[in-house]
């Protein structure tokens, strides 16, 4: 099946600990993203790549990190320096404008 | 700042009738727009999108109309069933600029009543 996978699909996160999405997409597109989702709000964007071995900051980049070493793979590091971790995180990966999501990860603080 | 929003934020409607959810953005140099159906804990699914040379565009039962004299945008969904409730989002961007991602909207909530 082609498309675009997040994993895990639930993730629990202690105090000070960094913990690390999974997205990863066959569909050969170029671009990837990161997105958060807040309850009942829309999509605020992390952080982007255009093409492999780059990324750029999106508009709530603090406490996040990223690397694109693959055309296939963008992961997602949620560092201890983001102090309100908890929402749904959503990659996704554009062709021709349209952006193709994954089913999302839950992250939670414990 | 600029930005993408949503007049309504739940819609309840009966199954069978029309939907007409509204949109209205900010940026008058934006010239491609989405919209996107989001169900319970999944991620955004692809509806339909136009192009700002277009007035109107349709799919299967669902249609997007475009007022750029107003920066307007609204997504209507033909006889509306259960299947259809879901929170639905627009988006906007502006084409060959290199510009980074979709802007997208706070959504409203559809939901079908049986």
């Amino acid at each position: 099946d082609g498309g675009i996978t997040q994993s895990p699909k639930y993730l629990f996160r202690k105090e000070g600990q960094n913990v690390t999405l999974s997205c990863e997409q066959n569909l050969n597109h170029d671009a990837m993203y990161w997105y958060r989702q807040d309850p009942g709000q829309g999509l605020r964007l992390i952080y982007y790549s255009q093409i492999v071995n780059d990324f750029q900051k999106g508009d709530i980049a603090e406490g996040y990190s990223v690397s694109r070493e693959k055309k296939e793979s963008f992961p997602l590091t949620v560092t201890s320096a983001q102090k309100n971790p908890t929402a749904f995180y959503l990659c996704a990966s554009k062709t021709n404008e349209k952006l193709f999501f994954g089913s999302g990860t839950q992250l939670s603080v414990l | 700042g600029e930005s993408v929003g949503l007049h309504l934020p739940t819609l309840s409607v009966q199954e069978g009738d029309n939907s007409i959810i509204n949109c209205a953005y900010s940026n008058s140099a934006s010239d491609y727009f989405i919209w996107y159906k989001q169900e319970s804990g999944k991620g955004p699914q692809f509806i339909i999108d136009i192009r700002s040379n277009m007035d109107k565009r349709q799919g299967q039962r669902v249609t997007v109309l475009l007022n750029k004299t107003v920066k307007h945008l609204s997504l209507q969904i033909a006889a509306t069933q259960p299947g259809d409730s879901a929170v639905y989002f627009c988006a906007e961007n502006i084409m060959d600029t290199g510009r980074r991602a979709l802007t997208f909207g706070s959504g409203t909530r559809l939901q079908v009543q049986p």
